[in-house]
């Protein structure tokens, strides 16, 4: 299976703030790679899909990076509704990351 | 719009089945792929396998195999996820998550609490 590894585990920042989380696969991926937000008590949301696509309706402070092996989430400027939990998905097998969590500074 | 809607949370003991539910509404059922994904509290998502809503292809993974089968029903739109001897390690929210395309997860259930208990 492809391991999925996110860092780091847990970011404070500030509203703002410019922010990046970085994404490694332990095999190349091509550009199969998506990024999910989520916050407590609810399903995940669809921000990212093939490395760089922006999903539909989502804010464009959001953007991804990055094929092969390795990649990168970026939130241009925080946003108070931006303090989550985000994973990383490959899905030519389907695994996530570990998950980076925001939280305030 | 699109929406899948998720049956209602579990308790059950060790040794036990569940068997969840999902209703897709506002697309053409038989074109995606579903798939689950299970999140024990305070973890990381897990990916549990997929079917094609189509022809009820099923993949599982190697984790789940022989624990887990779904199935759909497409007259009622309804993907099902049946989970076979349960432990506490199978306490967790269990989600269904739409396929686009090529592989993502577009559309998600808004999960169901599944709670193991003696």
């Amino acid at each position: 299976d492809v391991q999925m590894t996110q860092s780091p585990s847990t970011l404070s920042a500030s509203v703002g703030d410019r922010v990046t989380i970085t994404c490694r696969a332990s095999q190349s991926i091509s550009s199969s790679l998506a990024w999910y937000q989520q916050k407590p008590g609810k399903a995940p949301k669809l921000l990212i899909y093939k490395a760089s696509s922006l999903e539909s309706g989502v804010p464009s402070r959001f953007s991804g990076s990055g094929s092969g092996t390795e990649f990168t989430l970026t939130i241009s400027s925080l946003q108070p509704d931006d303090f989550a939990t985000y994973y990383c998905q490959q899905y030519n097998s389907w695994t996530f990351g570990q998950g980076t969590k925001i939280e305030v500074k | 719009q699109v929406q899948l809607v998720q049956s209602g949370a579990e308790v059950k003991k060790p040794g036990a089945s569940v068997k969840i539910s999902c209703k897709a509404f506002g697309y053409f059922f038989n074109n995606y792929a579903m798939h689950w994904v299970r999140q024990a509290p305070g973890k990381s998502l897990e990916w549990m396998g997929w079917i094609n809503a189509g022809n009820g292809d099923t993949k599982y993974s190697q984790k789940f195999q022989g624990r887990v089968t779904i199935t759909r029903d497409t007259s009622a739109t309804t993907v099902y996820m049946e989970r076979s001897s349960l432990t506490s390690e199978d306490t967790a929210v269990y989600y269904c998550a739409r396929e686009r395309n090529y592989g993502w997860f577009d559309y998600w259930g808004q999960g169901t609490l599944v709670t193991l208990s003696s």
